[in-house]
């Protein structure tokens, strides 16, 4: 089956650095990809939908210029949390669509575990 | 706006005994996929079983199945035998074929306990 990775599984930084957090289609090309943030016992919010060489589209609320996401390739994605605070703490799950005609499924990476200290 | 509602935050079933956990989603939309992710404590989100809108027998993969009642918005997941493995938090979500995001609408939740 299609596997999506991300890199790192667990950063810590301190408050305001920047931290890269990278999503890869490991064996298949991934056009639209997708970054979640999700709290303890909570639900998956989505934050933002990366389109392959165009800019993402990002949901209300979520301030873009402080996640910047870059979906430079078919097979990655980049979300960079910029002047990083605590209240950033989260974890952090990216998810590709299903390159196939009429899939709406989609594969999640592992998730990214981001304190800010 | 599309939601999806999950009313049991918890639940608790002992091994090898079936349990069901709640869906309802609200949409005026017609052509649309359904879907429970199962999450557990890796917190990894792996794909149950899809249900697509315009089919009306219900969606079955192994000891999981659905009861989709399209008229009623309602699509709950049942899971039979249950077995520790299948303690984790599993989400029910929506997505409009109608749109070409492909955005998913999750429900909160459900955390389900499987005791031995």
């Amino acid at each position: 089956g299609a596997v999506v990775s991300q890199h790192p599984s667990r950063v810590i930084c301190k408050s305001g650095t920047s931290v890269k957090i990278e999503c890869r289609s490991l064996d298949f090309q991934a056009t639209t990809m997708f970054w979640y943030r999700q709290f303890p016992k909570q639900s998956l919010m989505l934050m933002a939908t990366s389109n392959e060489g165009s800019k993402a589209t990002y949901e209300q609320g979520v301030e873009k210029d402080k996640f910047l996401i870059n979906h430079a390739s078919l097979t990655l994605s980049t979300l960079t949390v910029t002047s990083a605070h605590p209240e950033d703490s989260s974890f952090y799950i990216c998810s590709a669509r299903v390159p196939l005609a009429g899939s709406y499924e989609q594969y999640f990476g592992p998730g990214t575990r981001l304190t800010v200290t | 706006a599309q939601t999806v509602t999950q009313s049991q935050p918890e639940m608790s079933v002992q091994e090898a005994e079936t349990v069901t956990l709640s869906c309802t989603y609200d949409t005026s939309e017609s052509n649309y996929y359904l879907f429970w992710y199962k999450q557990p404590p890796s917190r990894q989100m792996i794909l149950v079983i899809r249900q697509e809108a315009y089919k009306q027998q219900n969606a079955t993969e192994n000891r999981f199945s659905v009861n989709f009642q399209k008229a009623a918005k309602s699509f709950s997941l049942k899971i039979s035998d249950s077995q520790l493995g299948d303690t984790a938090m599993y989400f029910c979500a929506w997505v409009n074929r109608s749109s070409n995001t492909g955005k998913l609408i999750f429900g909160q939740g459900t955390t389900l306990q499987v005791k031995p």
